[in-house]
């Protein structure tokens, strides 16, 4: 059964902090890693990374993969209030019938007091 | 632009009624996703549509649930008999083309509470 997992489950930090999310997985099939933010009930899409190595950036939020240990993680630098969410990983799955499938861990909560 | 829809946005009924979930995927996207996500939780596979059919439906949780997408665009999820364990919130999400490179747009969800 595929399975991912997230680390830490929940993070309190303040303002100006930096953070780090951690995702790891077991899945066959695995085709990319997804990193979505849930502030009220819609994830939206943060990164998608499909290549080992290869860090992706957008603004203060940045993600790395690495498909020989099987994680990734999700850099947040420079905390601020309006980052406070959960943070989702997601595996996509390759093949198949399941083609496309997600699979979640179960989040981590991030709130950034001021 | 518009992004995926759901209706309604809250639903409570009592155990044992039915229940009807709608999705209103982004124009166009042929592939089309349901979830259904318990509070503290990551969200879970439900369904998969690539246009009208039902491509994978491992993750349905028993025979009360069943979705429809007749016309290959707006889906329905509906539940059976339901059970105060089936209140969660209900997620549609849709992508171009369910390959590989193609994220998945998701819409607000329905939250369902059975009494």
């Amino acid at each position: 059964e595929d399975k991912v997992v997230q680390s830490p489950l929940s993070l309190v930090v303040h303002e100006g902090d930096t953070v780090t999310l951690n995702c790891s997985y077991e899945v066959t099939n695995f085709r990319s890693l997804l990193w979505y933010k849930q502030e009220k009930k819609a994830p939206t899409f943060l990164f998608m990374l499909t290549s080992s190595g290869i860090e992706k950036k957008s603004g203060r939020l940045s993600s790395i993969l690495d498909k020989k240990e099987l994680f990734s993680i999700l850099n947040i630098t420079a905390t601020q209030t309006g980052d406070s969410a959960v943070y989702l990983c997601a595996s996509k799955n390759a093949g198949g019938t399941s083609y496309g499938k997600l699979t979640f861990g179960q989040g981590t909560i991030l709130t950034v007091h001021p | 632009g518009a992004g995926v829809s759901q209706t309604p946005s809250n639903k409570v009924t009592e155990k044992g009624k039915y229940v009807e979930l709608r999705c209103d995927p982004i124009s166009g996207h042929t592939a089309l996703y349901w979830y259904r996500q318990s509070l503290g939780q990551g969200p879970e596979f439900l369904i998969y549509f690539q246009g009208t059919g039902a491509a994978d439906d491992s993750g349905l949780p028993n025979d009360r649930f069943f979705a429809v997408r007749p016309e290959g665009s707006v889906s329905t999820l509906k539940i059976q008999r339901t059970e105060r364990g089936d209140s969660a919130v209900y997620l549609c999400a849709s992508s171009p083309l369910p390959g590989s490179g193609y994220e998945q747009y998701f819409g607000p969800g329905t939250r369902l509470t059975v009494t």
